[in-house]
């Protein structure tokens, strides 16, 4: 199994320019996320998602978007890209129920330069 | 409210052991965990305690919970090169929808 897959991994953006990243889960996860981790800063919650057609806001949701069309994939969008969204964004995704311990299952990470 | 604090770095001889400490404020936790992160990786999880235990042992692994004062730690015992890492504390409340991760704790083990 592939687990959590992130696309790009890799990217340099002008300010004002637009992306999108992809995470894509093979595990069949209700929950997934969007984390970015910036130096002295930890992980912080941008966006998830509970469920297929579902987004909810984070800690840090402002000048990103995010769509869950499917239940596999969650994308997470810049409109407008700012040098203060440098960072390596992290996808994670978990599983819900009784009797799970609501592990999170990160991706490798998408790491953004905008200049 | 939540928040989750941790001391930024812990340097350690190999074959010492090591203790990484975390706070947390809030006393709803279900779950807590602590998870690894190697350079240029994601973050995986290395273990976790339910809120009802005081101690869980895993092999060098040994997480210890104070819920009276809202403290938790890990202590990897005989630490390697190979411990070298980002180490995570995180914690859930509920329904397990998000978790609340420190700023991390980079162990650095030397020879």
């Amino acid at each position: 199994n592939a687990g959590v897959t992130q696309t790009p991994k890799f990217r340099v953006l002008k300010t004002g320019q637009s992306m999108t990243l992809l995470c894509a889960q093979d595990m069949n996860h209700e929950y997934m996320y969007w984390y970015r981790q910036d130096p002295g800063m930890g992980l912080r919650l941008i966006h998830y998602s509970v469920g297929e057609g579902t987004t909810a806001k984070g800690e840090v949701p402002d000048g990103y978007n995010v769509s869950r069309l499917k239940k596999q994939n969650f994308l997470l969008g810049l409109e407008s890209a700012a040098p203060s969204q440098t960072s390596v964004y992290f996808c994670a995704s978990s599983e819900t129920g009784r009797g799970n311990t609501g592990e999170l299952f990160f991706g490798e990470g998408s790491r953004l330069t905008v200049l | 409210g939540e928040d989750v604090e941790q001391s930024l770095f812990l340097s350690v001889r190999e074959g010492d052991s090591s203790v990484i400490n975390c706070t947390y404020t809030d006393s709803s936790s279900t779950y807590l965990y602590w998870y690894k992160q190697e350079p240029g990786a994601g973050l995986q999880l290395l273990t976790y305690i339910f809120s009802n235990m005081d101690m869980k042992q895993d092999q060098r692994l040994t997480v210890l919970l104070n819920k009276k004062d809202k403290h938790l730690s890990l202590r990897i015992a005989d630490t390697q090169t190979g411990d070298s890492a980002i180490y995570f504390c995180a914690e859930s409340i509920g329904g397990y929808s998000t978790l609340t991760f420190g700023k991390g704790t980079m162990l650095l083990v030397s020879p």
